[in-house]
């Protein structure tokens, strides 16, 4: 089943305790995104990655990592998570454009 | 950044109606897409149409485009219980694959 994984999906951490949400897609996509769901906010995308070993900024990219290694990984990574990185995270994939966005199920992170 | 407004925030109908969501953008676009999302799960493609389309049907879905206004509309037709959720709108612009999305629509429909 064509399909985008997202671990864990729910998370609740300290602030300043490094932690990773990885992302993994099964249909060799090229485009990665990972996007950050807050009420009134709508999704803002923090990175994406057109293909391996290249990534770059969304629209709030402060606060994140993610590194592209192989095709189907994209790991967000928090070096020192803070309250306001509480959020619904979701993973995306897509084949290049014109193609729709397949999403994860999402992660729900709270930061303490 | 937000491209996309949606219109209106919330929205409740009986089954059987027929539900309109709005959704307006800023900046000249490729195609705008939508999106929806039962609660807390991830989001699911629904349709995309194209800068130069300006209707899209599929299934009870109608779609429709105004780029003159930077304007579209997401009409489903003969609603049911199962189409509650969130409706999101999605634009794509310039040479980049970056969805940019609305605040969406929240739609309830009662049985």
């Amino acid at each position: 089943e064509a399909q985008v994984t997202q671990n864990p999906r729910y998370l609740i951490t300290v602030t300043g305790k490094k932690l990773t949400v990885t992302c993994s897609q099964n249909m060799n996509h090229e485009y990665m995104s990972w996007y950050r769901q807050d009420p009134g906010l709508g999704l803002r995308q923090i990175y994406y990655s057109m293909n391996v070993e290249v990534t770059d900024k969304g629209d709030v990219p402060e606060g994140y990592k993610v590194s592209r290694k192989e095709k189907r990984n994209f790991p967000l990574i928090l070096e020192s998570p803070s309250p306001n990185q509480t959020s619904l995270y979701f993973c995306a994939s897509k084949e290049t454009n014109p193609y729709e966005q397949y999403f994860g199920p999402g992660t729900r992170l709270t930061v303490t | 950044s937000q491209q996309g407004e949606e219109d209106p925030q919330a929205l409740s109908i009986q089954e059987g109606e027929n539900a309109t969501m709005n959704c307006s953008y800023k900046t000249s676009i490729n195609n705008l897409q939508w999106y929806r999302q039962n609660s807390g799960r991830g989001l699911v493609h629904l349709i995309l149409i194209r800068s130069n389309e300006r209707e899209k049907h599929s299934g009870r879905l109608r779609v429709t485009l105004d780029t003159s206004k930077k304007s579209s509309s997401l009409l489903i037709t003969a609603s049911r219980a199962a189409d509650t959720a969130s409706y999101f709108c999605a634009t794509v612009s310039g040479n980049t694959d970056k969805l940019i999305f609305g605040t969406g629509t929240r739609l309830q429909v009662f049985p």
